[in-house]
């Protein structure tokens, strides 16, 4: 069984750098079949998928195009973790943050564990 | 504005029938990308319920069926329990985007 455990600080203060880490169990952050994901939801943004990382003999990430300049996703390989680092933010980034698994890399790519979710406050 | 579109909510009683619909566009539902469904309740992460358009993870009770034709899905739900109240959201990916996206949630309510 598949567990996620996320990790990190529920207030950040404006312009400074959110992060989180997620640590895995049931499964290594080096498999060749997963994707390791991070995914938001607020009230005005619904869930919106921040970006992943995965390894295929090598080290892949993409990230969604709206946080592509502020945003950093690494894996942790001896602690069997990732984390996720946002840079620069504002209140509107405000929100409950997940880390989630996919099974492969291409289609179909869906989300079968998920970690409890930290809620992230973006005030001074 | 979500780029997949969900009704805001249904409501069906209790042993009856509901359907959630999951609308979309050419650079998703259109393009052939599959549909994945999951349910949400309040304080929680969301949970898988369907994947690969009509795939039921194990645990998840045949009550539950997915479809999905050129831009639209569906999630049917038949015999509707009260555990099944909670927010639905559907997700595909988007080639337009280059990225996994959402739908805006429906919220089922059993009266």
């Amino acid at each position: 069984q598949v567990q996620l455990q996320q990790s990190g600080p529920g207030l950040v203060k404006p312009s400074q750098t959110l992060s989180l880490t997620c640590a895995i169990s049931g499964d290594s952050v080096s498999s060749n079949s997963a994707a390791w994901n991070w995914i938001r939801q607020s009230p005005s943004r619904g869930l919106e998928w921040l970006g992943r990382t995965y390894y295929r003999s090598k080290w892949y990430n993409d990230y969604t195009l709206s946080v592509k300049s502020r945003i950093s996703i690494n894996p942790d390989t001896p602690k069997n973790q990732f984390s996720l680092q946002l840079n620069s933010v504002t209140p509107d980034d405000t929100a409950v943050y997940y880390c989630a698994r996919a099974r492969g890399s291409g289609s179909p790519y869906y989300f079968d564990y998920w970690g409890q979710g930290t809620l992230v406050t973006v005030s001074s | 504005q979500s780029v997949l579109t969900q009704p805001p909510s249904v409501s069906g009683a209790p042993g009856q029938r509901v359907t959630i619909s999951c609308t979309g566009s050419r650079a998703n539902l259109g393009a052939g990308y599959d549909v994945h469904w999951y349910h949400q309740l309040p304080g929680t992460a969301p949970k898988l319920l369907m994947y690969g358009n009509s795939n039921r993870p194990s645990g998840v009770p045949d009550r539950f069926s997915g479809s999905k034709s050129g831009t639209s899905a569906s999630l049917a739900i038949t015999g509707l329990q009260p555990e099944d109240e909670g927010d639905y959201y559907c997700q595909s990916y988007d080639s337009s985007m280059s990225a996994w996206v959402f739908g805006g949630g429906t919220k089922l309510t059993v009266l």
